[in-house]
This record gives C-alpha cells, structure tokens and sequence, in this order.
C-alpha cells in the first residue's frame, strides 16, 4: 500500500515570504499522480496543484510550484510571495496508476501566514 | 465553488443511531468517492462509486455502506454508530475513472456522535 509523509506539522512565515512544504511517498508503481490540496478555515478541500509522474516537467499554478523528485519520491510545494490567504492545512495527495482506488492523504502541514 | 453539494452541513445524533449524508456530484461527473476526516485517522478513503455501481472499496466500516443513484446523487449510510465515527464527511467527484482524475471535493458534512 501506498504511504504519504509530511514531516512538517505546522510551519510560519511571514507575508511576501517564500515557503517550501515537504511530501514524501512510498510506492512501487511506476505511474501515479500527485496533488496538493489546500484547506482553509472553512473546511473546503480546494485542489491548488497536480503533477504526472511521468511528466519531467515541475507543474506550476501561479505562485505556487512544485520540486518533484521521482528517484527519491519527493514532492515538495513552493509557495511565492505568501499571502494571508494562504494560511492554511495543505495536505499531499496520491492516486495509484491503477486508477480504481481513492486519494492517499498525508497527516497535512499547518501553515500559517503571518501579517 | 466546487459544484459538488452535501447535505446536511452537521448532523447531531447519538450513540447506537442510523444516519444518512448525500451527495449531489457537479453535473456531468460520473465518479463520486467519499471521504472521512478524523482527527486520530486523518483523511482516509471510504468508497468510490462510478454510473451506480461501486468501484473501489478503502477503509469503509462494515457498519457502513454507500449507494448511487440513477440521478448520480449518492448517499452515505452511517448505522450503530459510535462516538469515534466523529468526524467530517466528505464527498468528491471527478468526471469518470481515468487515472489521475482531479477530484473536487464538496463542503463536508460534520457529524457529532454523542
């Protein structure tokens, strides 16, 4: 089965700040895709970035990128010039390549954003 | 907006009761999963239902148990349930079952057990 790791509880920055969020992943399969959710205050699970693993190419979504490392199964999120709207739960997602199965969430990271 | 819909937003019930969440998927998606947000077990997958009929099976109770309409809507049967089934409910949907389908996620409906 597969795992997701996020090492990072809780992390603050401050506004304009540029931060990295940690994902790791154990899997054998060869052909996945990765998420990054976001969830706000409000509960709402929002999808900020998707990435192929069989894509080279980092996924990009405005301010926010992703650094992912096949080799090492890593899959850290970059967000730039951080705003108050950012803080948030962000969670790392996986779906297996063998499509019938649901999202493997990691624990999520705190982040906060501050003024 | 996801245009995923969940009904009811919380629900009160107690211990040894039956209740029902429904899920309203956005129109023209296919695929519903559901989705339980606990704080000892995180966010686990529950059931995936694709066209009416079930399609994946993750962490669901057996006390639990899931359907889907012809309509698509779907709706989640909590029964005997106990003070850990706290939690917040999710339901997603996604157009079909391609692989790496992004799923939108509706608001979530909470449930307190006492």
């Amino acid at each position: 089965a597969q795992t997701v790791t996020q090492s990072q509880p809780e992390m603050s920055v401050q506004e304009a700040e540029t931060v990295t969020l940690s994902c790791t992943y154990d899997t054998s399969e060869s052909n996945y895709y990765l998420f990054w959710y976001k969830q706000p205050p409000s509960r709402q699970m929002i999808l900020v970035i998707r990435q192929e693993a069989y894509k080279q190419q980092n996924a990009t979504e405005n301010r926010f990128s992703v650094n992912f490392q096949k080799a090492a199964k890593s899959f850290s999120l970059k967000i730039s010039d951080s705003q108050l709207g950012d803080t948030a739960m962000y969670f790392c997602a996986y779906h297996s390549g063998g499509g019938a199965d649901g999202l493997t969430f990691g624990k999520g990271t705190h982040l906060i954003i501050q003024p | 907006d996801s245009g995923v819909t969940q009904t009811p937003k919380h629900l009160i019930t107690a211990t040894g009761q039956r209740v029902t969440l429904r899920c309203s998927p956005r129109s023209g998606d296919l695929s519903v999963y559901w989705y339980q947000q606990s704080l000892d077990q995180g966010l686990q997958f529950l059931i995936q239902y694709y066209n009416g009929e079930e399609r994946a099976k993750g962490n669901i109770l057996e006390r639990f148990s899931a359907q889907q309409f012809p309509d698509l809507h779907s709706e989640l049967n909590l029964s005997s349930l106990e003070l850990g089934d706290s939690a917040l409910y999710f339901c997603a949907s996604s157009p079909g079952t391609r692989v790496g389908e992004t799923q939108y996620f509706g608001p979530g409906t909470r449930l307190l057990v006492l």
